[in-house]
């Protein structure tokens, strides 16, 4: 199957600095790719959503020039948390989605972030 | 806009047994599919199953499979012979045909299998 990674896998910071999360598609191209964010014991939830090549959708609520996405290519998607707070905290996974297969999302494995 | 509703927030079964988790969903669309999504505690998000809702036949993938009821808006899973290696967090999911292919997810069920 598709195999999906992120870089890091956990990341801790210091509150105010800058941490970006890698996202890659390994063995397909993928147009699209999807950025969420996972609270303890809870759902995902849609941050936003990037095409390669052009600006990315936010979800309401999520402040773009906090969480800045970047989808240079068709395997490679970048959120970068910008002067991050202990509330930034959290799992961050990316999808990417297989543009032959365009109703199917392949996930990475996560990324934890702490921020002191 | 779709929601999903997974009204089971913790289950637990004994090993080798059957269970069911519950979904449900609201939506206007005709064209959409559905899947359930398992999330042990590695937390990489791992495909379970899927449905095309344009199929009537209920998909089935080894001991999982779904019971569809599109009238109704129902999709629950059932696991059966369950395994230790089965507990994990269960998400099921919608998506549109043509929304970006977004996947909106329920709130999860918590399984247990205990040996």
């Amino acid at each position: 199957g598709a195999v999906v990674s992120q870089h890091p896998s956990w990341v801790i910071c210091k509150s105010g600095t800058s941490v970006k999360i890698e996202c890659r598609s390994l063995d397909f191209q993928a147009t699209t790719m999807f950025w969420y964010r996972q609270f303890p014991k809870q759902s995902l939830m849609l941050m936003a959503t990037s095409n390669e090549g052009s600006k990315a959708t936010y979800e309401q609520g999520v402040e773009k020039d906090k969480f800045l996405i970047n989808h240079a290519s068709l395997t490679l998607s970048t959120l970068t948390v910008t002067s991050a707070h202990p509330e930034d905290s959290s799992f961050y996974i990316c999808s990417a989605r297989d543009r032959d297969t365009y109703n199917e999302q392949f996930f990475g494995p996560g990324t934890r972030l702490t921020v002191l | 806009a779709q929601t999903v509703t997974q009204s089971q927030p913790e289950m637990s079964v004994q090993e080798a047994e059957t269970v069911t988790l519950s979904c449900t969903y609201d939506t206007s669309e005709s064209n959409y599919y559905l899947f359930w999504y398992k999330q042990p505690p590695s937390r990489q998000m791992i495909l379970v199953i899927r449905q095309e809702a344009y199929k009537q036949q209920n998909a089935t993938e080894n001991r999982f499979s779904v019971n569809f009821q599109k009238a109704a808006k129902s999709f629950s899973l059932k696991i059966s012979d369950s395994q230790l290696g089965d507990t994990a967090m269960y998400f099921c999911a919608f998506m549109s045909d043509n929304a970006g292919n977004m996947l909106t997810f329920g709130g999860g069920t918590r399984l247990m299998v205990k040996p």
